[in-house]
């Protein structure tokens, strides 16, 4: 899997967007950026993937680069509960190395 | 539909005992991940399992640890002799068959066991 690199902390105002960066700039042509979360000591919980497009869903955007090399997680309307380790991973979608492998991510914090 | 579920949530074990962790993959979901998370450390791949196939075990420990995941009934992460550096969360995840959207391939994590040894 190409490796990332997050910064490893970063706060936003509760209400605000929250914009967390990640570079990727070896990832292959056929593999996705994938988002997860990690609030404490809960299990990790899916957010967003993406290929070349950018995408919406109910939690988050996921903006990417054209020449992919890098992207950007968009909370829209941080809240409190959002506070958590984020993990930017790029990773083939499936076979024998479709595993997650994890990094340090970025820690969330939220403040009221 | 439920989640992917994992018990015990705790388990305490005596060093030299023997740790047995269940994960059960969320319905229709055929593969099984297996992570492990040190106290305040980050998330390690452990094993990758498919029904009645190990696919990548390259994150296992080469001595006590295996896992399964039989052709009925749950994953099981097995630990043998525990040591008091067992003590973690360990993790599981379960995702579609391969044929899914390509993409859609997304890992759905449990709760996680907490094993200590004392």
């Amino acid at each position: 899997d190409a490796k990332t690199t997050q910064p490893p902390s970063m706060d936003c105002a509760e209400g605000r967007a929250a914009n967390l960066p990640c570079n990727h700039s070896t990832i292959s042509g056929n593999e996705y950026v994938y988002w997860y979360r990690q609030i404490h000591s809960q299990g990790p919980q899916y957010i967003i993937h993406g290929l070349k497009n950018n995408e919406t869903n109910e939690m988050a955007s996921l903006i990417i680069t054209e020449d992919r090399k890098s992207s950007t997680l968009i909370l829209p309307h941080a809240t409190l509960r959002d506070t958590a380790v984020y993990y930017c991973i790029v990773r083939v979608a499936s076979g024998a190395n479709s595993k997650l492998t994890f990094g340090k991510g970025i820690t969330l914090s939220v403040r009221p | 539909n439920a989640g992917v579920m994992q018990n015990p949530r705790h388990l305490v074990r005596r060093r030299g005992q023997e740790a047995r962790l269940r994960c059960s993959p969320m319905k229709g979901h055929s593969h099984v991940y297996w992570y492990r998370q040190l106290p305040e450390e980050g998330l390690k791949f452990m094993v990758y399992l498919q029904k009645e196939n190990i696919i990548d075990e390259s994150g296992m420990p080469k001595e006590r640890f295996s896992a399964e995941f039989p052709k009925e009934g749950p994953s099981i992460l097995r630990i043998q002799q525990v040591v008091r550096g067992d003590s973690a969360a360990y993790f599981c995840a379960s995702s579609p068959l391969p044929h899914t959207p390509a993409g859609a391939n997304v890992l759905t994590f449990g709760a996680g066991s907490r094993l200590t040894v004392l």
